[in-house]
């Protein structure tokens, strides 16, 4: 089956840049039967939706972090990532990689296991 | 941006008994574009709800959601022991996904 794993650093410096990798099992990015998207959860704050990216290369972000979220593909290695920069306290969060269906590209249908990523010096 | 309200915060209910979770939209949403899902401790979210009535993959018929406009609900119909988690809301507009901030169904 579809299984979708995270990994990265758990710790970022302040003002440096996240970066997070999402390696997509079971299925080829390339097919275009799903859109990739992260998503993160503050403890507080809740769940937020980051963006997404589809294997055609179209990306769509969330208005308040789109200065400084970019998604991309490596589709030779079945891999999207996520780079967050000039990061503060409040981007300490469970980072999740999840896919959309691409006729249905309202909801998340899988979920990788989440990181969880703290900004701190 | 539209704002999903979810309430209660916290539902304190005993195996047996029927759950009913609330989620409000500050605007008109598609029921097409209303998702549930599921989160236990240490776990991520689990779909169980797409299109504000239709069951993902797996999800036991004793979970049934509803609704249009503004008032969607989620009602587990006699709770199981590993139904106690946290409930989100999500919905898709204008190009954005937002989530609400959970339900917690607790002992």
């Amino acid at each position: 089956q579809v299984q979708l794993q995270e990994s990265g650093p758990g710790l970022v410096t302040p003002s440096q840049t996240l970066s997070l990798t999402c390696t997509v099992s079971g299925a080829s990015i390339s097919g275009g039967g799903y859109y990739c998207s992260w998503i993160r959860q503050h403890p507080v704050e809740g769940l937020e939706w980051l963006g997404y990216i589809y294997y055609s290369g179209t990306t769509s972000y969330n208005p308040s972090l789109k200065s400084r979220v970019i998604i991309s593909l490596d589709t030779s290695k079945n891999q999207f990532s996520l780079r967050l920069s000039s990061v503060t306290a409040a981007d300490t969060a469970i980072y999740y990689c999840a896919s959309m269906p691409a006729t249905n590209f309202w909801y998340f249908d899988l979920w990788g296991r989440g990181t969880l990523v703290t900004v701190s010096s | 941006e539209i704002v999903l309200t979810q309430s209660p915060g916290t539902l304190s209910l005993s195996p047996g008994e029927r759950a009913t979770l609330s989620c409000r939209a500050s605007q008109s949403v598609s029921s097409t574009y209303l998702a549930w899902y599921q989160q236990k401790p240490g776990q991520a979210p689990r779909l169980l709800v797409s299109g504000a009535s239709n069951r993902a993959t797996g999800i036991p018929d004793r979970f049934s959601g509803s609704g249009s406009g503004t008032d969607f609900t989620l009602t587990i119909s006699r709770l199981e022991p590993e139904d106690f988690a946290v409930y989100y809301c999500q919905q898709y507009g204008r190009s954005l996904w937002t989530f609400g901030q959970g339900t917690k169904v607790e002992i």
